[in-house]
């Protein structure tokens, strides 16, 4: 699986959008973008996920750039809930569909 | 909603001790996770299981780990002789059959401290 590379914190005003980076330079044609997060040691909880085209649901936004080398995580309007771990994981559908996290960027959204 | 749910939510036991860790996963799931977190690293990977069987393992789930599903419902984690750095938050996750979204369901986690 490629390797992610994110930030380890960012800071966000509440109300305003949070944009979280993830590289993956070494992505393959067949490998997904999946975001996840964790708010203070509760499970994991997906968000996301996308192969190639941008994609928004009811949470947030994911753009990935065109070469796929990296893309955002948009949060649009940040409430002080969202403060969380925020984990950027690249993967291919796999029968198994395990997932291995990383460490993530703390979001620390303020008021 | 329906939810992955976790039980004891903490436990404490002695070094040496068998602990069992149950959790109920979503109704309809197929896929079964595994995993831990050590405070203030990184959740880890610990096993999935399909089919009745492991599907795949890593390298911390040793011979003192096994995995079962008694019955249609419960999904368990038994650690048979607890080691102190078997310390840790342990979260079951679930995902429905067909094509693999990547969306796994969690527990809220099972805090299991070994003295």
């Amino acid at each position: 699986d490629a390797k992610t590379t994110q930030p380890p914190s960012m800071d966000c005003a509440e109300g305003r959008a949070a944009n979280l980076p993830c590289n993956h330079s070494t992505i393959s044609g067949n490998e997904y973008v999946y975001w996840y997060r964790q708010i203070h040691s509760q499970g994991p909880q997906y968000i996301i996920h996308g192969l190639k085209n941008n994609e928004t649901n009811e949470m947030a936004s994911l753009i990935i750039t065109e070469d796929r080398k990296s893309s955002t995580l948009i949060l649009p309007h940040a409430t002080l809930r969202d403060t969380a771990v925020y984990y950027c994981i690249v993967r291919v559908a796999s029968n198994t569909g395990k997932l291995i996290f990383g460490q993530g960027t703390t979001l620390q959204v303020k008021p | 909603e329906p939810e992955v749910t976790q039980t004891p939510s903490h436990q404490v036991t002695q070094m040496g001790q068998e602990v069992i860790l149950r959790c109920v996963p979503i109704s309809n799931h197929l896929y079964f996770y595994w995993y831990r977190q050590i405070l203030g690293q990184k959740v880890e990977f610990l096993v999935s299981f399909y089919n009745n069987e492991i599907s795949e393992k890593s390298e911390i789930f040793d011979d003192q780990f096994s995995v079962e599903r008694p019955d249609g419902s419960n999904f368990t984690l038994k650690i048979r002789s607890t080691k102190l750095e078997d310390s840790a938050m342990y979260f079951c996750a679930s995902r429905a059959g067909g094509w693999d979204t990547g969306e796994l369901f969690f527990g809220e986690g099972s805090r299991l401290t070994v003295l």
